[in-house]
């Protein structure tokens, strides 16, 4: 079946550091894929997306490429801020169905 | 904001109790999903509505049931609970429930601590 690996958790940087978040998939023919963000207490938001192998998606300084040779979407950002301080999940939905599979999430924590 | 909204936010209940769970989807938003988010399990997928019907079904126990209304709004309902049933649960909802994707927006969710 399909699936989703995060790098595991939690990451902890300093303001202005760089950021990569590996994530790797299972999945049959051409899956979409997703970055979503989950800051503390809130539902989940869509940060980026692709839906094509060799895509970009890009959004409030992060980005993320699908490279379907190494099935990988990784999360990164040149320089994170504070306010970047969540949990974030990678997820996938396959081709004809709405339903999203996550990874098990990053807990991403930015010092000053 | 993302325009879904899930009540109760918090609820707090006994092993073997049932409860309802709400949700009311984003306005025009036709297709409703149900998500359980939990320490060992991670986010999974419970079910989806779409228009009333049930379009798509995961990993939802025969204890858990769902409905969406004719105003679209959707209730999860969970019986005879059990405290590994404790988690987050997430309603999402998209503009159409069809073969081509259209971003879910997810509501605040509600905690679930069964004791």
């Amino acid at each position: 079946g399909n699936s989703v690996t995060q790098m595991e958790g939690p990451v902890t940087l300093s303001e202005e550091a760089f950021l990569t978040i590996n994530c790797t998939y299972t999945a049959t023919g051409y899956p979409s894929l997703f970055w979503y963000v989950q800051y503390p207490g809130e539902g989940l938001q869509l940060l980026l997306k692709a839906t094509k192998a060799d895509d970009k998606g890009s959004n409030k300084g992060f980005e993320a490429t699908y490279r379907k040779e190494t099935t990988s979407f990784h999360l990164e950002k040149g320089s994170v801020q504070v306010s970047d301080s969540a949990v974030y999940f990678c997820a996938l939905n396959s081709q004809g169905a709405q339903k999203l599979v996550f990874g098990q999430g990053t807990r991403l924590t930015i010092n000053p | 904001d993302s325009g879904v909204t899930q009540t109760p936010k918090h609820l707090i209940t006994a092993t073997g109790q049932r409860v309802t769970l709400r949700c009311s989807p984003r306005s025009g938003d036709l297709s409703v999903y149900w998500y359980q988010q939990s320490l060992d399990q991670g986010l999974q997928f419970l079910i989806q509505y779409y228009n009333g019907e049930e379009r798509a079904k995961g990993n939802i126990l025969e204890r858990f049931s769902a409905q969406q209304f004719p105003d679209l709004h959707s209730e999860l309902n969970l019986s005879s609970l059990e405290l590994g049933d404790s988690a987050l649960y997430f309603c999402a909802s998209s503009a159409t429930g069809g073969n081509t994707y259209n971003e879910q927006f997810f509501g605040p969710g509600t905690r679930l601590t069964v004791l």
